[in-house]
């Protein structure tokens, strides 16, 4: 068993949908993230819970929207996604200490998401 | 705007040499420094960080600092097709990590 586990591996959806994207941690980390993965461009950080706060990058449209309801869980809420949104997003946890981003991430496998 | 630039590759390297990876950063206030490695299909796994100047070795793989240059590099010596993966760098600046886009290395038998 992993330490970070994603469902739905993959995803197809239509721009009109709506759906949730589901992540856990089993390795009692306090921060955890979104980022998305597009071809040959860098990760891109999408949102981030760390230490009970919530940071985001600004951005991300309003058509994804975060859950985090406790330190294991959290959920990325999809809705009226465009074509250019598919692409593999990958949740992390770490363990941070509150002086700064350790920068030692654990990654799930992604779920993948194709936007028709 | 604070970037981290990776050369895309590929980068083919014959099996038992030496795979040298490149990765320079615009922020000079970096504190810290990390490579993942990525196969295909998989995500992100880390291998070495690297917080002060000068070379940090762990087994095959060597972390190289050089902040006055703002550059990162890692070697991976001997190398074996099963390190043929996409490597990230990443650094950190402040809070969170800033991410090059990662270069693709292939290990030819």
């Amino acid at each position: 068993e992993t330490g970070v586990t994603q469902t739905p591996r993959h995803l197809v959806m239509g721009m009109t949908n709506k759906k949730s994207l589901k992540c856990e941690q089993h390795l009692g980390h306090n921060a955890m993230y979104w980022y998305k993965q597009s071809a040959k461009k860098p990760l891109e950080l999408m949102f981030v819970y760390s230490l009970e706060e919530r940071v985001e990058n600004n951005s991300v449209p309003s058509r994804f929207s975060p859950e985090c309801p406790n330190s294991s869980h959290l959920f990325l809420h999809l809705h009226t996604l465009q074509p250019e949104d598919s692409a593999l997003y990958l949740c992390a946890s770490s363990q941070e200490q509150g002086t700064g981003g350790s920068g030692e991430l654990f990654f799930g496998e992604g779920s993948r998401l194709t936007v028709l | 705007q604070k970037e981290v630039e990776q050369n895309s590759g590929p980068l083919s390297v014959p099996e038992g040499a030496i795979a040298s990876l490149n990765c320079t950063y615009s922020d000079r206030g970096s504190q810290s420094f990390f490579w993942y490695r990525q196969y295909s299909g998989k995500s992100p796994e880390l291998i070495m960080f690297i917080y002060s100047n000068g070379d940090k070795e762990d087994g095959r793989f060597t972390a190289q600092l050089n902040k006055a240059s703002q550059y990162v590099s890692l070697l991976i010596r001997d190398s074996q097709p099963s390190d043929s993966a996409t490597y990230l760098c990443a650094v950190n600046p402040n809070y969170q990590l800033i991410w090059g886009a990662g270069t693709k290395l292939i290990i030819k038998p």
